[in-house]
């Protein structure tokens, strides 16, 4: 059971770059959701989705744009990317355990600079 | 908009108790959880702690919940080396319980 993976591990751009960040979860999640960990700032949350189909915005979403054609797959697409979306990256999945209880499953993380 | 708000860093001696506290603004939330995150990994659910409740213990661990004062601390008894890592509190995000706020993370140093 692989939970959520995650690819690249990591990746060094150039300002004006695009690239996607790869999520996969093989737990058949209905939630999944995009978070960038800065220093001293924690995780701020960037974009979710609640189902296939279906995505709104986070905290920060701006440079940012998902997807979520399937319920396995979330990508996380940069499309000029700026020397402040340095970062790491997590993607985290999960599903309603009921009475609105939302544990989140995280992958390894994505370590982006762009130079 | 709704905040989480948590203290940097915490230092302990090994066998002492920790405690991580944790403040939030959004008055409509149900559950709240610790996550631990340790070096170059992701993060992990330690707990979760209903709103209803006001205590949670599960073996070391003891969440304390004060909804009045929106303070949630999490206590560690026995504090051991394998228990320096980082951690987070979380809640939900503009009341959406399927999306969660998190705290800039305390990171707890046990030394011997």
């Amino acid at each position: 059971n692989a939970g959520v993976t995650q690819t690249p591990k990591f990746q060094v751009l150039k300002t004006g770059q695009s690239m996607t960040l790869q999520c996969a979860q093989d737990m058949n999640h209905e939630y999944m959701s995009w978070y960038r960990q800065d220093p001293g700032m924690g995780l701020r949350l960037i974009h979710y989705s609640v189902g296939a189909g279906i995505t709104d915005q986070g905290e920060v979403p701006n440079g940012y744009n998902v997807s979520r054609s399937t319920t396995e797959d979330f990508p996380l697409r940069l499309l000029s990317a700026a020397p402040s979306q340095t970062s790491v990256y997590f993607c985290a999945s999960s599903y309603s355990q009921g009475k609105g209880a939302n544990v989140l499953t995280f992958g390894a993380g994505s370590r982006l600079t762009v130079l | 908009g709704e905040d989480v708000e948590q203290s940097l860093f915490l230092s302990v001696r090994e066998g002492d108790s920790s405690v991580i506290n944790c403040t939030y603004t959004d008055s409509s939330s149900t559950y709240l959880y610790w996550y631990k995150q340790e070096p170059g990994a992701g993060l992990q659910l330690l707990t979760y702690i209903f709103s209803n409740m006001d205590m949670k213990q599960d073996q070391r661990l003891t969440v304390l919940l004060n909804k009045k004062d929106k303070h949630l601390s999490l206590r560690i008894a026995d504090t051991q080396t394998g228990d320096s890592a980082i951690y987070f509190c979380a809640g939900p995000f503009s009341g959406g319980y399927n999306k969660l706020i998190f705290g800039a993370g305390t990171r707890l140093a046990v030394h011997p």
